[in-house]
């Protein structure tokens, strides 16, 4: 079953710009928790937001979240060519309350 | 560099003719799992190992077996693998189950001719 969706499922800006991603859920959560992947990699986590905070900052990325609408969004400022990758997030849908990812935001960063 | 590896990074295999992909961890993490990522698509989690405890998730295909012989070492099996079962696999550690942050190897790409 699908817990986090992401939006939109690409973005392609110019370097310099910023990049917001969008990730809805639909159960309750302990935590939001995005991940970077690039081509042919493995996932690299970013970042996770307790269901108590509401806003996190680490470098460029700034994660907020908002329970009442359950969704949660990474910014991502002053973008660079090498932040060329697929974004996803992820929350505690599975079982044992596993990690269930969402169908990624695919972003390109043109030089 | 404490880190999770996989091996090999690409895997040819025929139709119906076994393969085993291969996992280690010099985190001392817990928790290991495998997912199957097809192109363009989210990670789908097949199973995880809590220390011994194998977890199958209820979807996961009979054909797809794992073993854990130690904390460091994790292994997935496809008994007959079939033209679907063409994808990314990822194997992932975390220190205990549930939501908690997870550390990935860079995946071993399955294709079956």
């Amino acid at each position: 079953s699908q817990q986090g969706e992401e939006d939109p499922q690409a973005l392609s800006i110019q370097e310099g710009e910023n990049a917001t991603m969008n990730c809805s859920y639909k159960t309750s959560i302990n935590n939001l928790q995005w991940y970077r992947q690039n081509s042919g990699r493995g996932l690299v986590h970013l970042i996770l937001i307790r269901s108590n905070e509401r806003e996190k900052h680490s470098g460029r990325l700034r994660v907020t979240l908002d329970t009442s609408k359950k969704s949660s969004s990474l910014l991502i400022t002053a973008s660079r060519a090498a932040d060329t990758a697929s974004y996803f997030c992820a929350t505690g849908g599975g079982s044992q309350g596993n990690l269930i990812f969402g169908k990624g935001t695919k972003l390109s960063v043109k030089p | 560099d404490a880190m999770v590896i996989q091996n090999p990074r690409y895997q040819v295999t025929q139709f119906g003719k076994p393969v085993t992909l291969s996992c280690s961890q010099t985190l001392n993490h817990n928790v290991m799992y495998w997912y199957q990522q097809k192109s363009s698509q989210a990670p789908k989690l097949l199973f995880h190992y809590y220390d011994k405890d194998f977890n199958n998730e209820a979807d996961t295909p009979d054909n797809f077996q794992s073993r854990r012989p130690n904390t460091s070492f994790c292994f997935l099996d496809i008994r007959s693998p079939g033209l679907g079962d063409a994808a990314m696999y990822l194997c992932a550690t975390s220190s205990n189950v549930g939501n908690q942050p997870q550390h990935f190897g860079d995946g071993t790409r399955l294709s079956i001719l």
